[in-house]
């Protein structure tokens, strides 16, 4: 069973980078699939940030994509999200979540993390 | 603002059918484009429910179904359950500037 779990800061100041990690358990990144992000602002539907295919390319939400990085690790068997530049609108619950294929669907998610923006 | 359209709520007694529409464009259902579904229990992550319109992952009810016409796709519920109340999402793949994949603007079911 794979499993994902985010980690990272809860809180972080206008203006500033905020950085998110998924650990995936139960498969290997490196053995294919791709990754992506996904997030909710309270109260509000879901949003499409962006995504990274195992051997490393990247696509990303075009309302996004000049503040958004998504990396992988697969030493440590992780991606993460760095999205720069935040403001309050940014305030969400973020989701790490794996896709099967290219008609993007995502089959795994992780439980989700709430990252608020705010001085 | 999202270019797949839902409606807002939907709701039905125990046991009725419901259905839930995702209305789209040229560039994106009415392209071709596979269409999925999501669950989203309250204070949970989303659920994939169906995925490429109409299959059904693993462990999912048959109650649930998808397809898809021209430039909308639907999600139908069967014999509804007092569990089904929770949000659904459509997804699918936009190939104009509003993004590579978007999701719906999300139905809310309520069991009456």
């Amino acid at each position: 069973q794979v499993q994902l779990q985010e980690s990272g800061p809860g809180l972080v100041k206008p203006s500033e980078t905020l950085s998110l990690t998924c650990a995936v358990s139960g498969y290997s990144i490196s053995s294919g699939y791709y990754w992506g992000w996904i997030r909710q602002p309270p109260g509000k539907g879901l949003e499409w940030i962006g995504s990274i295919y195992h051997s490393g390319s990247t696509y990303y939400n075009p309302s996004l994509k000049s503040r958004v990085t998504i990396s992988v690790d697969t030493s440590k068997n992780q991606f993460s999200l760095k999205l720069s530049s935040v403001t309050a609108a940014d305030t969400a619950v973020y989701y790490c979540a794996m896709c099967l294929d290219s008609s993007g669907y995502y089959y795994y998610w992780g439980q989700g993390t709430l990252v608020t923006v705010s001085s | 603002q999202s270019v797949l359209t839902q409606p807002p709520s939907v709701s039905g007694a125990p046991g009725q059918r419901v259905t839930i529409s995702c209305t789209g464009s040229s560039s994106n259902i009415g392209a071709g484009y596979d269409v999925h579904w999501y669950q989203q229990l309250p204070g949970t992550a989303p659920k994939l429910l169906i995925y490429g319109n109409s299959n059904r992952p693993s462990g999912v009810p048959d109650r649930f179904s998808g397809s898809k016409s021209g430039t909308s796709a639907s999600l139908a519920i069967t014999g509804l359950q007092a569990e089904d109340e929770a949000d659904y999402y459509c997804q699918s793949y936009d190939s104009s500037l509003s993004g590579l994949y978007v999701f719906g603007t999300g139905t809310k079911v309520t069991v009456l």
